[in-house]
């Protein structure tokens, strides 16, 4: 079965901490995701990156950073947390160009800035 | 920039009766995908169904179809008889035929009445 592993379920932080999300797929997708989960707005990108160390800014960047060393995982880090982060954050893997590249998620980790 | 809009925040019905989710979306381009995704409480996000453009054909999956209608620019989701499984959040989203994101509406929550 497909897979896509987030390292935290529920995380709590105080403001101006750095905080690093983990994503881990076992799928070999070239395609790594990271969505911002909000009542009302949906999911809105963060970044997304589509091969080993390359990565774009989706819509909503600011505050973010990614990185991405080996093809399986894509991390998202934040790094002076502030209560507008305060967020749940879905990781999504799908396959390399061509076809419908169909998204699949992990169980999303629910961030806590305080 | 594409958008994609799902004008009811909730929906409900009752077990075995059947329900129509809409979603609208806005693009200046001929081919692409569409996608229904759907998020129970506390679980992963899940694929549903999707549409290519070019498709004329509605798509069907058991009892799950939809309604597409481009020139308007509409995607509906009917759920026939529905299941206490069924209640979720869902999701509409839209794919460009070259390209890797997903652009989601903001989601229309489902509540199955026994």
């Amino acid at each position: 079965d497909v897979k896509v592993t987030q390292s935290s379920r529920y995380l709590v932080k105080r403001t101006g901490e750095k905080v690093f999300l983990e994503c881990v797929q076992d799928m070999d997708h070239e395609n790594m995701f990271w969505y911002r989960q909000d009542p009302g707005l949906g999911l809105r990108l963060i970044y997304f990156s589509y091969d080993v160390k390359m990565k774009e800014k989706g819509d909503i960047p600011e505050g973010y950073s990614v990185s991405r060393e080996k093809k399986e995982r894509f991390s998202l880090i934040l790094e002076s947390a502030s209560t507008n982060q305060t967020s749940m954050y879905l990781c999504a893997s799908s396959p390399g160009t061509g076809g419908p590249g169909e998204l699949f998620f992990g169980e999303g980790s629910r961030l806590t800035v305080l | 920039a594409q958008t994609v809009t799902q004008s009811q925040p909730e929906m409900s019905v009752q077990e075995a009766e059947t329900v129509t989710l809409s979603c609208t979306y806005d693009t200046s381009e001929s081919d692409y995908y569409l996608f229904w995704y759907k998020q129970p409480p506390s679980r992963q996000m899940i694929l549903v169904i999707r549409q290519e453009a070019y498709k004329q054909q509605n798509a069907t999956e058991n009892r799950f179809s939809v309604n597409f209608q481009k020139a308007a620019k509409s995607f509906s989701l009917k759920i026939s008889d529905s299941q206490l499984g069924d209640a979720a959040m869902y999701f509409c989203a839209y794919r460009r035929i070259y390209g890797n994101k997903l652009v989601f509406g903001a989601g229309t929550i489902l509540r199955v009445k026994s």
